[in-house]
């Protein structure tokens, strides 16, 4: 089965700087890779997510790329802001067309630090 | 428009009872998963239900039992429960037809 590595587990910024976490993926049928935004105590939040027909995608301070030939892909952040301090997960799936996705495998998670 | 929601939002049981949480998704949704999240790790996938049917299953025993009703919502069982069951549970709805999944606030289980 699909099996995701996801690093650094711990990352801490400085308020203003830009933050990176990593991933990797085994399964090269997984086509569906979304982030998810986890603080204390709270459910996690979709923040973005990217399918495997691009290369990158950017929604304001957030960007994912991936690369599907080395299997990996990578979020971004920058002007990173203390509300940023959270557990960010990173996820594999395959998504079929006119069915949905099939299950989410999750990286371990980083948890990240905004430093102010 | 109400997002995904579950209850009850904490649990306290002992070994060997059962459990059940509840889950109703977000409005147009028709597909829930459920996930255990275990302290400090990433949530593990135990089943996916479609159309009142289990579409798909991890690697979770028979203890773990689901089922979805008419209107969509889920019900998730746990039999003969371990210590070890002791975790969030996290239900996420989606439409069949996308791929985006969204959580619930999620069930704190605690087996005693």
């Amino acid at each position: 089965g699909e099996n995701v590595e996801q690093h650094p587990s711990t990352l801490s910024v400085q308020e203003g700087d830009s933050a990176v976490i990593k991933c990797t993926y085994s399964d090269s049928a997984s086509n569906y890779f979304p982030w998810y935004k986890q603080e204390l105590g709270k459910r996690p939040q979709l923040i973005i997510d990217i399918r495997s027909n691009v290369g990158e995608k950017k929604d304001q301070r957030i960007a994912v790329t991936l690369n599907k030939t080395a299997k990996h892909f990578s979020l971004h952040i920058t002007e990173t802001q203390p509300e940023d301090s959270a557990v960010y997960f990173c996820a594999a799936s395959i998504g079929w067309f006119n069915f949905g996705n099939e299950k989410l495998t999750f990286g371990t998670g980083t948890r990240l630090t905004i430093i102010p | 428009d109400a997002g995904v929601t579950q209850s009850p939002t904490h649990l306290i049981k002992t070994r060997g009872q059962q459990v059940t949480l509840r889950c109703s998704p977000k409005s147009g949704h028709d597909t829930v998963s459920w996930y255990q999240q275990a302290l400090g790790q990433g949530p593990q996938f135990i089943f996916q239900y479609y159309e009142e049917e289990e579409r798909q299953r991890g690697n979770f025993p028979d203890r773990f039992s689901g089922h979805q009703f008419p209107n969509y919502s889920s019900e998730l069982n746990v039999n003969a429960l371990l210590l070890g069951d002791s975790a969030l549970y996290l239900c996420a709805s989606s439409s069949g037809l996308a791929h985006e999944q969204y959580f619930g606030p999620g069930t704190r289980l605690t087996v005693t």
